[in-house]
């Protein structure tokens, strides 16, 4: 089965703290996703990458930026954390776009 | 922008009924539709993907498809209350990224 791990299931954070998510797929997938969820809001797309050292903005990149130096790694990184930037954040990884996306148990970030 | 609707509900069904979840979506050139259910505190999993028009049944769940009338459903027979969770549209868009598109779920309660 395909694993998607990510390293903290629960992380509080001060305002203005450097914040680093990681996730880590074993399934050789191309493609890789940052998501956070909001109640009501639904998921929606901080970041993805095509390949190793590509990103590509999602819809929601403001005040984010991520990593992919390895393929099977891609890390999200709040520069400056923000108490609005509190929210559940899910990685996701899938074989190519037609295809499903296998996520991550997701991380509850909270920025007080 | 191209949209994923959903109502949020929740719909509530009796134990043994059949549940009507619906989605609608903007981009006619869309090809690919999938459900996601989602337990409380945990995080996404596929139920079904569906990519041409009409029915497809995989045990309880029948996704059905009508592109005409852009929209996407997903009926669960035999409603059971582990069936209770939020489900989740998403829909791969025809150009741009290629990236899914989620609704923002609806929320399913089936009761003893």
């Amino acid at each position: 089965d395909v694993k998607v791990t990510q390293s903290s299931r629960y992380l509080v954070k001060r305002t203005g703290e450097k914040v680093f998510l990681e996730c880590v797929q074993d399934m050789d997938h191309e493609n890789m996703f940052w998501y956070r969820q909001d109640p009501g809001l639904g998921l929606r797309l901080i970041y993805f990458s095509y390949d190793v050292k590509m990103k590509e903005k999602g819809d929601i990149p403001e005040g984010y930026s991520v990593s992919r130096e390895k393929k099977e790694r891609f890390s999200l990184i709040l520069e400056s954390a923000s108490t609005n930037q509190t929210s559940m954040y899910l990685c996701a990884s899938s074989p190519n776009p037609n295809e499903k996306l296998f996520f991550g148990s997701g991380t509850q970030l909270s920025v007080l | 922008q191209k949209e994923v609707e959903q109502n949020s509900g929740p719909l509530s069904v009796p134990e043994g009924a059949i549940a009507s979840l619906n989605c609608t979506y903007s981009d006619r050139g869309s090809q690919s539709f999938f459900w996601y259910r989602q337990y409380s505190g945990k995080s996404p999993e596929l139920i079904m993907s569906i990519y041409s028009n009409g029915d497809k049944e995989d045990g309880r769940f029948t996704a059905q498809l009508n592109k005409a009338s852009q929209y996407v459903s997903l009926l669960i027979r035999d409603s059971q209350p582990s069936d209770s969770a939020t489900y989740l549209c998403a829909v791969r868009p025809s150009g741009g990224s290629y990236i899914p598109t989620f609704g923002r779920g609806t929320s399913l309660i089936v009761h003893p």
